[in-house]
């Protein structure tokens, strides 16, 4: 059954700690994205990625880094450098411009 | 600065009712649009979406969405709520100038009281 997945759920970290985030999908996208959804402010771009070993930043990207070796795969990384890393961070893919298939989301708290 | 702009942030109506969701954008040019809803617990899924033709689109559960190019707008309705409505909306729109990027709104919370 084709999708995205995000792994974990829930991940807690101490400040001053990296921490990545797994989003793999199986849709055969081309193209993959990560958003931070904070309430109130919707979903805001912070890095995307349209074909494997490129990627470029979205609108929120200073304190993550992310990479596309494969295809299926782009993990997120919150860096220490990330001032206020506690949200709910979404995966997507697309091909083109059409419509985008979300993950279930992992939900970050750092203390 | 460009942007997606949802007017209400929470609604609340009682089943039955009828539902109109305002989403306005700033950019020229060829866009595409799009509706997502998330209910509690659930996954960011397409509600509906505009790419071109007739700008009455349908989507699922009843839901429908009006693009008006002169208004830069793309509202979304329902004639008569029902409970399981309740959810946050997002509208998002892809303007060809920024390739395959979506911008969000900053979603509607809807209440649904039975």
């Amino acid at each position: 059954d084709g999708g995205i997945t995000q792994s974990p759920k829930y991940l807690f970290r101490k400040e001053g700690q990296n921490v990545t985030l797994s989003c793999e999908q199986n849709l055969n996208h081309d193209a993959m994205y990560w958003y931070r959804q904070d309430p109130g402010q919707g979903l805001r771009l912070i890095y995307y990625s349209q074909i494997v070993n490129d990627f470029q930043k979205g609108d929120i990207a200073e304190g993550y880094s992310v990479s596309r070796e494969k295809k299926e795969s782009f993990p997120l990384t919150v860096t220490s450098a990330q001032k206020n890393p506690t949200a709910f961070y979404l995966c997507a893919s697309s091909n083109g411009r059409s419509e985008q298939y979300f993950g279930p989301g992992t939900r970050l708290t750092v203390t | 600065a460009q942007s997606v702009s949802q007017h209400n942030h929470h609604v609340i109506l009682s089943e039955a009712a009828s539902l109109e969701l305002g989403c306005n954008y700033s950019y020229g040019g060829t866009v595409n649009l799009f509706w997502y809803v998330q209910y509690p617990g659930q996954h960011l899924q397409l509600l509906l979406k505009y790419f071109s033709g007739d700008p009455l689109v349908k989507g699922i559960k009843g839901f429908e969405a009006e693009f008006i190019k002169s208004k830069f707008s793309f509202n979304l309705r329902k004639p008569s709520v029902q409970w399981s409505d309740t959810a946050e909306y997002f509208c998002a729109v892809n303007a060809e100038e920024y390739g395959n990027k979506l911008v969000f709104g900053a979603g509607t919370i809807l209440r649904v009281k039975s």
